[in-house]
């Protein structure tokens, strides 16, 4: 099955700072990347998507970038604020598996002021 | 429309007790997921039903855990007899699978469990 790393587990970042999580998976026939944001005690929220299509993709201050021959995509927050303090989570889904998610472990990010 | 509803958002029971969870998926979704979160093995996919058929069970850690979904508006985990490593917080999930292209997921507020 699919198997996803994510690092770091822990990030801590200055406001206006960015911030980078990266994540690598391992089945090549994977083709939906999302990522999701679980503030303190709350559900996970999609936050931002790419297909394997595509290798950026932006959304304000949030930007995703796929490597497909790596098997490897990332997730850049811009200009962080304190609201960005949360637990960011990576996911692949096979393709053919509708929306199987595997998701990494999570990166706990801090933004100190 | 509500999203994903949850019930009970906390549930306190003794060991060997059984647990049920209940979960309304968000109405015209057609693929409906269960995921056990804890601080050691983050968000595990356990079970997850399309049209109402469960299609990967894989992920049900042992015979003490069961799900169905009799109808496309309600899904229940039950966990018989419960054990305190079963402690965790239990996430329902539903999404618009359309010919099989993934797409996003929406999470219910989740249930946390303590069993003592």
């Amino acid at each position: 099955g699919e198997n996803v790393e994510q690092h770091p587990s822990t990030l801590s970042v200055q406001e206006g700072d960015s911030a980078v999580i990266k994540c690598t998976y391992s089945d090549s026939a994977s083709n939906y990347f999302p990522w999701y944001k679980q503030e303190l005690g709350k559900r996970p929220q999609l936050i931002i998507d790419i297909r394997s299509n595509v290798g950026e993709k932006k959304d304000q201050r949030i930007a995703v970038t796929l490597n497909k021959t790596a098997k490897h995509f990332s997730l850049h927050i811009t200009e962080t604020q304190p609201e960005d303090s949360a637990v960011y989570f990576c996911a692949a889904s096979m393709s053919g598996t509708a929306s199987k998610l595997t998701f990494g472990t999570g990166t706990r990010l801090q933004v100190t002021l | 429309d509500a999203g994903v509803i949850q019930s009970p958002r906390h549930e306190v029971t003794e060991m060997g007790q059984e647990v049920t969870l209940r979960c309304k998926p968000i109405s015209g979704h057609n693929s409906l997921f269960w995921y056990r979160q804890t601080m050691m093995r983050g968000l595990e996919l356990l079970i997850y039903f399309n049209n109402n058929v469960p299609i990967d069970d894989s992920g049900m850690p042992e015979d003490r855990f069961s799900a169905k979904m009799p109808n496309a508006s309600f899904s229940t985990l039950k966990i018989q007899p419960s054990e305190p490593r079963d402690s965790a917080v239990y996430f329902c999930a539903s999404t618009l699978g359309l010919a099989g292209v993934a797409g996003e997921l929406f999470f219910g507020e989740g249930s946390r469990l303590t069993v003592l």
